[in-house]
């Protein structure tokens, strides 16, 4: 089945700089790949995603890159705000013999400092 | 659209007893999944289910049970509660693996 591995697990980074986290995963059938948001006491949300046929994909301030060769995809988010304090999620789902299953990384919690 | 719904938003349960957490959907989405996330970690899966009356085990079934005989709802039972099943339960749904998953707001269950 899938195994998708996250990085770092925990990032603090001052406002206005940049972060950064990375995923890794097994399954080279997987072909949609989401990030998702989730700030303290609420439910994961999606903010991105990207599929196999494109390699970057932007939405103001944030993108997400992939590479398929590699099997790793990332985050990345530009100009960072108090707001974009949460934890991040990515995940990517298997459609295959091993089931239909979508699984996600381990997270990534930010804090960002004013 | 209501999206996902679960009951109940918080339970507090003495070990040994059962209780079923309920799930719906009304988004007419294939794909439903239940995950637990325990505090400061991520979300692993319990079960899912890709059609009605069709379920499978995720990484962590163990002392729980699902059905899917409706496509709207997909319940999660636990039996024999165990404090190790302290957790927040997040339920699920996507139309394909290869979209957008909706999450319900989360069931907080304590188990003493």
């Amino acid at each position: 089945g899938e195994n998708v591995e996250q990085h770092p697990s925990t990032l603090s980074v001052q406002e206005g700089d940049s972060a950064v986290i990375k995923c890794t995963y097994s399954d080279s059938a997987s072909n949609y790949f989401p990030w998702y948001k989730q700030e303290l006491g609420k439910r994961p949300q999606l903010i991105i995603d990207i599929r196999s046929n494109v390699g970057e994909k932007k939405d103001q301030r944030i993108a997400v890159t992939l590479n398929k060769t590699a099997k790793h995809f990332s985050l990345h988010i530009t100009e960072t705000q108090p707001e974009d304090s949460a934890v991040y999620f990515c995940a990517a789902p298997s459609d295959s013999a091993a089931g239909n299953k979508l699984t996600f990384g381990g997270g990534t919690r930010v804090l960002v400092k004013p | 659209n209501a999206g996902v719904t679960q009951t109940p938003k918080f339970r507090i349960l003495k070990i040994g007893q059962s209780m079923t957490l309920q799930c719906a959907q009304d988004m007419n989405h294939n794909y439903m999944y239940w995950y637990r996330q325990d505090p400061g970690m991520g979300l692993k899966l319990i079960y899912y289910s890709v059609g009605a009356g069709i379920t499978d085990k995720g990484e962590v079934p163990n002392g729980y049970n699902v059905s899917r005989s409706t496509t709207e709802d997909f319940p999660l039972r636990l039996e024999l509660a165990a404090p190790s099943q302290t957790s927040v339960y997040f339920c699920a749904s996507s139309y394909l693996t290869g979209t957008e998953a909706f999450f319900g707001q989360g069931t907080r269950l304590t188990v003493v």
